[in-house]
């Protein structure tokens, strides 16, 4: 069994809607949670990055993070083409593990 | 001007081949690292440095070698290429070695004919 379990997609929206995007994972060791976009031929950037749980908000983007039910989401409002994309969870304590990443693409 | 960049972006080789990849970071971090992204877009930690120490080394075949002249460096060496080495290989960086906040390098695209 995988430490980190990712919902595999891929997902295709119309532009302007919520996208949640789910992870799940099995150490609860994992202390720190984090959430990269990888465009294709690009390497992961970074876009969100919490400790605890509830919510973290950065513009269009919320990460939530429930440690009791070992359950983080990334939710992106208001949709844009830009936002397509693989998206992946990442999570530890002293070395990252990512999840296997979920391909989004936002249809104008 | 790149934070993590590493050279060659492409490289096509024959099995069988020894090849090198180097990575600068200007970032000013202390850990650097080599991840593995496999055709399902699978990303699995090959190794860490922190300050030139070898802090990971994960299962990885001894064909691959890391070398980190100081702490802006670090290169990785495969020897004796296989088909099954065929990936996108990224350098990365952070802050200290807790393995959070990491910064990507634009990977190298691997292709073992």
């Amino acid at each position: 069994q995988k430490e980190v379990e990712q919902d595999p997609g891929p997902l295709s929206v119309p532009e302007g809607a919520i996208v949640s995007l789910n992870c799940t994972y099995s150490n609860s060791a994992f202390q720190y949670f984090m959430w990269y976009r990888q465009y294709s031929r690009k390497g992961p950037e970074l876009l969100m990055y919490t400790y605890s749980s509830g919510n973290k908000e950065d513009g269009r983007f919320t990460a939530q993070v429930d440690k009791s039910s070992k359950y983080i989401s990334l939710f992106i409002r208001d949709s844009q083409p830009s936002d397509s994309a693989t998206y992946l969870c990442a999570m530890g304590a002293g070395k990252s593990t990512f999840g296997d990443g979920t391909t989004l693409t936002v249809k104008p | 001007d790149t934070a993590v960049s590493q050279t060659p972006k492409y490289l096509v080789t024959q099995m069988g081949n020894d090849k090198s990849i180097k990575c600068e970071q200007n970032l000013g971090h202390d850990t650097m690292y080599w991840y593995k992204q496999d055709s399902k877009k699978f990303l699995k930690i090959m190794f860490s440095y922190n300050n030139k120490e070898l802090i990971i080394n994960e299962t990885v075949p001894n064909r691959f070698s890391p070398k980190s002249p100081d702490k802006a460096h670090l290169n990785l060496h495969i020897n004796s290429l296989e088909l099954g080495d065929s990936a996108v290989y990224f350098c990365a960086s952070s802050q200290d070695g807790t393995g959070n906040t990491i910064y990507f390098g634009e990977g190298s695209w691997l292709t073992v004919v």
